[in-house]
């Protein structure tokens, strides 16, 4: 089975700009995280999705936001972005057919360097 | 709010001995603990993972312990080799939730 892919790897933008980033995931898996990574503040959650609906939301700023689509792949999206928002951002994937806490397999990271 | 705490931040081991990374909950509701292992230039991958209802669980030459009652969980790697040198991370998380907490990580270096 194919692991979590995530697109672009790498990506340079400019502060006030935007970006978008896509995840898919592991097939039959239907939630998906998102987390970014810096040196700074190590490993932190974004958000989760499941069947199309943002299910948790971590603290961040209304700028990050994300969305999935009825095939489970997603989106995180970066308006006005700014220095600090350079990061490895981190895609997870989990099936999630039950109440039960399941394991969540992740994706290489898009690497963020904003200039 | 949820906190992990991982020590230490930095352990160098000699090739064939032991290495024990160890970690504390702050949220009593967490019932979920994985260990993932990122190497250069990777996503973090499961290593191993253990549930509230379950004291230890080994696999191979790694096993975790959890304390409930100290909140606390322990990574523990027997006869390490040179390609387990990476970062490790703990996490703990919420039944219901799929938020995973993390620790602050420990770079591990198994020197031959």
């Amino acid at each position: 089975k194919a692991g979590v892919t995530q697109t672009p790897r790498y990506l340079i933008k400019t502060r006030g700009q935007q970006v978008t980033l896509s995840c898919s995931p592991i097939s039959g898996h239907r939630s998906v995280s998102w987390y970014q990574q810096t040196p700074g503040q190590g490993l932190q959650f974004l958000f989760e999705y499941f069947s199309e609906t943002q299910r948790n939301k971590g603290n961040f700023p209304g700028r990050f936001s994300g969305r999935q689509f009825s095939n489970s792949r997603s989106e995180m999206n970066v308006s006005t972005l700014e220095l600090g928002d350079s990061a490895l951002y981190l895609c997870a994937s989990s099936i999630q057919s039950g109440g039960i806490q399941e394991t969540q397999y992740f994706g290489p990271g898009t690497r963020l360097l904003v200039l | 709010g949820e906190n992990v705490e991982q020590h230490p931040s930095t352990l160098s081991v000699q090739e064939g001995d032991s290495a024990v990374i160890k970690c504390t909950y702050s949220d009593s509701a967490s019932n979920y603990f994985p260990w993932y292992k990122q190497e250069l230039g990777k996503g973090p991958q499961l290593i191993i993972d253990i549930r509230s209802n379950v004291g230890e669980k080994k696999d191979q030459r790694i096993a975790v312990t959890l304390n409930k009652t100290a909140k606390h969980f322990s990574l523990h790697i027997t006869e390490t080799q040179p390609e387990d040198s990476a970062v490790y991370f703990c996490a703990a998380s919420i039944r219901g939730f799929q938020k995973l907490v993390f620790g602050t990580g420990t770079r591990l270096l198994v020197s031959p």
